[in-house]
């Protein structure tokens, strides 16, 4: 079956530090990668997505890019701001539906000033 | 209006009581969702309503019903519960319930059971 494996959290790190939260995937056929972030005492939200092979998905100085040949899909953001502190989460879609959305077990993310 | 606006934020219930947890979204988005997530991990998924209907039960406890009375509304109704499922129950909406729709969820209500 599906599956998404993440680095484990958490993960600290300093205003201005690059981050990178690695996000490798099982799957069959062609997923859609996603990633979403959880802030303190809220929903998830959708941070960004890429449905194809080399696709880069990029949003609020995040990115991802889909690499069919590694089965990855690493999460990046050059200079990390206090505000970034969360919870992110890797997720795959194969299914031909919304409700076939696979979750990574999450990463927490603290950024300190 | 692009929220899902859940009510309560915080309940605690005692085993033997009846509660509802209510949804709404006026995107006119015709699917939503109802998750349970416990502290730390990541969301499961329970119930799906595909165009008012249910299309999908992850074969949750009947002590959960669901319930959407219209496009905009979505109500579980929670009776006879354990302390187990205490949780953070999400809902969520998409315009459609396809793969690629981007899933949007309110903030949820934190379920206490004593």
């Amino acid at each position: 079956g599906d599956s998404v494996t993440q680095m484990e959290g958490p993960v600290t790190l300093s205003e201005e530090a690059f981050l990178t939260i690695n996000c490798t995937y099982t799957a069959t056929g062609y997923p859609s990668l996603f990633w979403y972030v959880q802030y303190p005492g809220e929903g998830l939200q959708l941070l960004l997505k890429a449905t194809k092979a080399d696709d880069k998905g990029s949003n609020k100085g995040f990115e991802a890019t889909y690499r069919k040949e590694t089965t990855s899909f690493h999460l990046e953001k050059g200079s990390v701001q206090v505000s970034d502190s969360a919870v992110y989460f890797c997720a795959l879609n194969s299914g031909g539906s919304n409700y076939k959305l696979t979750f990574g077990k999450g990463t927490l993310l603290t950024v300190n000033p | 209006d692009t929220e899902v606006t859940q009510t309560p934020k915080h309940l605690v219930m005692g085993m033997t009581n009846k509660k509802s947890l209510k949804c709404e979204q006026h995107m006119g988005h015709r699917a939503m969702y109802w998750y349970k997530q416990k502290a730390k991990k990541p969301p499961e998924l329970m119930f799906v309503y595909s165009y008012e209907k249910l299309s999908i039960n992850e074969s949750v406890p009947s002590r959960f019903s669901p319930e959407c009375p219209n496009s905009s509304l979505l109500n579980l109704h929670l009776h006879a519960l354990q302390p187990e499922d205490s949780a953070l129950y999400l809902c969520a909406s998409s315009l459609r319930p396809d793969k690629d729709e981007k899933l949007f969820f309110g903030s949820g209500t934190q379920l206490s059971v004593l």
